[in-house]
This record gives C-alpha cells, structure tokens and sequence, in this order.
C-alpha cells in the first residue's frame, strides 16, 4: 500500500518551455503532497506544500509564478515548470501524505529527472 | 536559517560490520527526526524515525537522539552490500504545518 507515482520519469525540453509533471498518489488519498527538488550532491529542498482544493504554500525563494502546483483532487497534484532555464534542471520528487502532512506518513514518489537544454 | 548538517562521506565499511552515521541540527525546538534512505537516482525511502531522547531499535537499525547535544545517529549492525546507498537525515521542526530540513546525506558502502 501507501504507492506515489510520478509522470513522467524523465524530461528534456528546450530552454523557455513549460514542463508539467504529474504526482499521484495510487491507493489513498492524500489530503497533503509536497513538492520537492534535489540537485546533484545537494540535499533535498522543500519547494512547496500542497494542500487539495487551496492554494499551495511556497518556501521562501521559492518562485509561486514559475512553478505552479495544483492540488485539484485528492489523489492528483501537479508541478509546472513554466518558461524553463538550464539552471531548473534537477529531481523533482513528491511526497503524499495519509494524515495531514505528518513525516512519518510521507510517501515519496520515483522522481522525475527534468534537464532544460 | 535552519540546517542539517552530515558528513558526506563516503563512509565505507566491510560487510558484517557496525556503520555510524551521524547528524546535528541547529533548530532547537526541533521535535521529529527521521532517517531515510536512497539508492542513487531514486526517491526516498523512511527507514527510522525518533521523538524521544534515547536509542530506537527496528531489526538491525538503531536510532540515537540527543537534542540537549543536538545529535542524531543511525546505527546499521551487520552491515549488507545491499546497505550501499546515501542516508539522509530530516528534521521536523514541529507545528501545524509539517515542513522537513533534509541534509546532504552521508554515501555509505558497504564492501563484501
């Protein structure tokens, strides 16, 4: 139980295009997701928290217009990567949550590997 | 600024043997810590958590919490090749609005 999938898995795209990525949670559903992004050798980052039918909650220097989260149901968020540059380039992986956003009910998606040409 | 702080490693250790992995934090009224591993490429996996001062023990993992000196471990006995991925160390500062501070992680092998 308690499976996250990411869509899709890998994603090259030029500079200046818009990338959605699909985060799903399979078998619960999930009031609370989280978005995340790891560079390489980096730890992971906290982008966003996303609570279904409400405007997600960015992390300090975290741009809201560049990446846009929607949370429309409760197994379905979605980051898109608008007007992307070489320097968005990362892993990108959610997380979704059974109870409210608590850690230890966190579910950590695949990951999608983004590369901005 | 709230940090994890890890040492990156690698840490390399033979099979059979005791791996240490260590972490601090800087946010005092922190108030949840957990241990996750992840193989190279892929997502997180939890592995410990702890809230309370002392050792934890699940099978062949140990987490030790210290918050008066700040300091989290995970211990790993008999380690396994199997072992071989970057651990990372999350804290969760507590509050209505769950945030986790990740660190670096420590790259841990384990030599057969």
């Amino acid at each position: 139980g308690a499976v996250v999938s990411q869509h899709p898995s890998r994603v090259i795209c030029k500079s200046g295009t818009s990338v959605k990525i699909e985060c799903r949670s399979l078998d619960f559903q999930a009031t609370t997701m989280f978005w995340y992004r790891q560079f390489p050798k980096k730890s992971l980052m906290l982008m966003a928290t996303s609570n279904e039918g409400s405007k997600a909650t960015y992390e300090q220097g975290v741009e809201k217009d560049k990446f846009l989260i929607n949370h429309a149901s409760l197994t379905l968020s979605t980051l898109t990567v608008t007007s992307a540059h070489p320097e968005d380039s990362s892993f990108y992986i959610c997380s979704a949550s059974t109870s409210g956003g608590r850690p230890d009910t966190q579910y950590f998606g695949p990951g999608t590997r983004l590369t901005v040409l | 600024q709230k940090e994890v702080e890890q040492n990156s490693g690698p840490l390399s250790v033979p099979e059979g043997a005791i791996a240490s992995l260590n972490c601090t934090y800087s946010d005092r009224g922190s108030q949840s810590f957990f241990w996750y591993r992840q193989y190279s490429g892929k997502s997180p996996e939890l592995i410990m958590s702890i809230y309370s001062n002392g050792d934890k023990e699940d099978g062949r993992f140990t987490a030790q919490l210290n918050k008066a000196s700040q300091y989290v471990s995970l211990l790993i006995r008999d380690s396994q090749p199997s072992d071989s991925a970057t651990y990372l160390c999350a804290v969760d500062s507590g509050g209505s609005n769950y945030k986790l501070t990740f660190g670096k992680g420590t790259l841990l092998t384990v030599n057969p």
